[in-house]
This record gives structure tokens, C-alpha cells and sequence, in this order.
């Protein structure tokens, strides 16, 4: 019964491929995010779903592209990988004026 | 924009001892929420603590404490009665209070590593 839940929860890949991970919470929320934590462990917010719609697109490169099926799922699919691309990514998810974020275990993604 | 800063990057205290991580921010909003989450070597985000900017009284939860000066924007966290089990990666995070027609993220510190000696 896991709350906000991810997968895959590791991911080797080569330079140039596509690779998507997977979000879903079982909370009820209605806001989801993408965080990414860099290698010197700095956590970023990249996007955010209310609804399946997107409130927040921080600059990240147009090869990442999240999608929101509906609002217990929030799914990011990066295009084209590169090497700056390994990190950590977090899922979190919120229900709407209650100021507290349920975060998944994360993902971690390695590109060689 | 909202910064948090973390003067810290590295903590380290004995075993039953006490420790107070550092945490200062800059905003010009008036209503928000601070947070101090903990991520172990398992990597899981875990909250520790959460503060109402509107709360005078400083949050408490068990052996962890915060020190919450709303006007120098200030939110330090003091662990008590230190134990192994609270070696991590400490993250002070800042967020606004979402309003109609907004939105609302958690803006992190870079984080201060505490390692507890036995």
C-alpha cells in the first residue's frame, strides 16, 4: 500500500535512447511533481501536474516530456539521453492547500 | 525568487549529543510553510518536521525541534539524544502558500550531510 510509488526504481541506459519512468499515488492528491537530484545530491523541481494539467514547467530541455493520464499518475518520458541526464528523480504528489509533499523512493537513472 | 541556504554542508555529532543544522531563506511572501526532510542513504525523502510561517510557536516532533525567527528568516533544526539512525542528508525547503489560480513547490537548500559517531 505504498503511497506515491515509482518505477522503475533503477535504470541503465546507453547515450541516445528513450526511456520513460512511471508515477502513480494512491493518496488522493491533486497536484503531482518531478523533482531531479544531481550527483552533488541538489533537489529541482521540473514540472507539476494539478489536475492533469500543467501548472509548473521550470527550464528543462524539451527532450523531457511528463504526462498526466489523469490525476493518480504522473509519467516522464526523456528523449534523446545524455550523459547529464543520470540523477535521481523524485516524484511527489499534494493535495491543494495543505502544504505537505508525499515523495516516491526515486529513480535512479544512470546513461553510459 | 525564493532562496533557502544551508551554511552547512557538513555536520557531525556524538552519539546522545545534541546538534542544530542551519537554515535561512529569503521571500517577500508573507504566509508559507518551512520543512526540514531527511534522506538516509536509502534515498527515500522522508518530512521531519513542517512549520506554518502564521505559527508563532516553533513545531516539535519527538527528539526534533526548530528554532523559527520569522523576521531574520531564520529555521534551524536541533536533533536531541543524537542516535545512529539520524545519519543523513538534512534538507531545509521552503514553501509558499498556494493561492487561487496558483501554484506552489518545494524550493530546497543544498543540504547539510550529518553523520552521528558512535
Amino acid at each position: 500500500d505504498t503511497a506515491v510509488s515509482q518505477t522503475p526504481k533503477y535504470l541503465v541506459t546507453q547515450m541516445g535512447n528513450d526511456k520513460s519512468i512511471k508515477c502513480e499515488q494512491n493518496l488522493g492528491h491533486d497536484t503531482m511533481y518531478w523533482y531531479k537530484q544531481d550527483s552533488k545530491k541538489f533537489l529541482k523541481i521540473m514540472f507539476s501536474y494539478n489536475n492533469k494539467e500543467l501548472i509548473i514547467n521550470e527550464t528543462v530541455p524539451n527532450r523531457f516530456s511528463p504526462k498526466s493520464p489523469d490525476k493518480a499518475h504522473l509519467n516522464l518520458h526523456i528523449n534523446s539521453l545524455e550523459l547529464g541526464d543520470s540523477a535521481v528523480y523524485f516524484c511527489a504528489s499534494t493535495l491543494m492547500y495543505t502544504g505537505e509533499l508525499f515523495f516516491g523512493e526515486g529513480s535512479r537513472l544512470t546513461v553510459l | 525568487a525564493q532562496t533557502v541556504t544551508q551554511s552547512q554542508p557538513e555536520m557531525s555529532v556524538q552519539e546522545a549529543e545534541t546538534v542544530t543544522l542551519s537554515c535561512t531563506y529569503d521571500t517577500s511572501e508573507n504566509n508559507y510553510y518551512l520543512f526540514w526532510y531527511k534522506q538516509p542513504p536509502s534515498r527515500q525523502m522522508i518530512l521531519v518536521i513542517r512549520q506554518e510561517a502564521y505559527k508563532q510557536q516553533n513545531a516539535t516532533e519527538n527528539r526534533f525541534s526548530v528554532n523559527f525567527q520569522k523576521a531574520a528568516k531564520s529555521f534551524s533544526l536541533k536533533i536531541s539524544d543524537s542516535q545512529l539512525g539520524d545519519t543523513a542528508m538534512y534538507f531545509c525547503a521552503f514553501m509558499k502558500q498556494r493561492t487561487q489560480g496558483g501554484s506552489e513547490k518545494l524550493v530546497f537548500g543544498k543540504g547539510t550531510k550529518l553523520t552521528v559517531n558512535p
